[in-house]
């Protein structure tokens, strides 16, 4: 089936710093989604990016399709950030998501 | 964005009992439920996935017997943890989706059970 790995597992910023999270499939994207699971473990949608290149204020992402990889860049980080970052991609004609292995950030003042 | 809620937030049982968590979508209607576990530090697998009306798919080796899930409107599905054991502990979350409208689910704030 389809693995989706991300990396890096674990991420340590101080506070204003920019970072990119990586997430590789090991088969063709289809509805490729990021999400950040906050401390209390709600999970807020970030984008919908199966192709092409989104920005959303601090955040932006990149799904390169034909490569299998999406990026996700965080920038001047913020300690509301910490938490951790999923990546997921839906199997071909469901609506089922796999989900990635996660970054887990932490973001100290 | 759409706002979905779960009931409850948490809760602790004892073995051998069952317990009811509730999903609803509050401003959308959703056509398709999913269910979703997750063990400390972990990723979410997908449990089963409902539509509203029909039965639910479960993915490979999660028992149906034991997680009983019911989507009987567009804006409630239940999972039912039968006869709870200590192993069925863990975080449970759902997320809603209306296909007709977009590709993204919204995902409820998640139900942690503790069976003792």
């Amino acid at each position: 089936g389809i693995q989706v790995e991300q990396s890096p597992p674990d991420l340590i910023l101080q506070e204003g710093a920019n970072s990119t999270l990586r997430c590789n499939f090991s088969d063709s994207v289809n509805n490729l989604q990021w999400f950040h699971q906050n401390p209390w473990g709600q999970l807020i949608n970030l984008f919908y990016i199966p192709s092409g290149t989104k920005q959303n204020g601090r955040l932006s992402a990149t799904t390169v399709a034909t490569e299998r990889y999406s990026l996700l860049y965080i920038s001047s980080s913020q300690t509301t950030d910490s938490g951790v970052y999923f990546c997921a991609d839906g199997y071909y004609n469901t609506d089922k998501l796999i989900f990635g292995t996660g970054t887990r950030l932490q973001v100290f003042p | 964005g759409a706002v979905v809620s779960q009931h409850p937030s948490r809760v602790i049982c004892k073995s051998g009992t069952s317990v009811k968590i509730e999903c609803r979508s509050l401003d959308f209607q959703a056509t398709t439920m999913f269910w979703y576990r997750q063990f400390p530090k972990k990723s979410l697998m997908l449990m089963a996935t409902s539509n509203e009306g029909s039965k639910a798919t479960y993915e490979q080796g999660v028992e149906k017997d034991k997680f009983l899930i019911n989507h009987a409107s567009l804006t409630l599905s239940t999972l039912t943890v039968t006869s709870a054991h200590p192993e069925d502990s863990s975080f449970y979350i759902c997320s809603a989706a209306n296909r007709a409208r977009e590709e993204t689910q919204y995902f409820g704030p998640g139900t942690r059970l503790l069976v003792l």
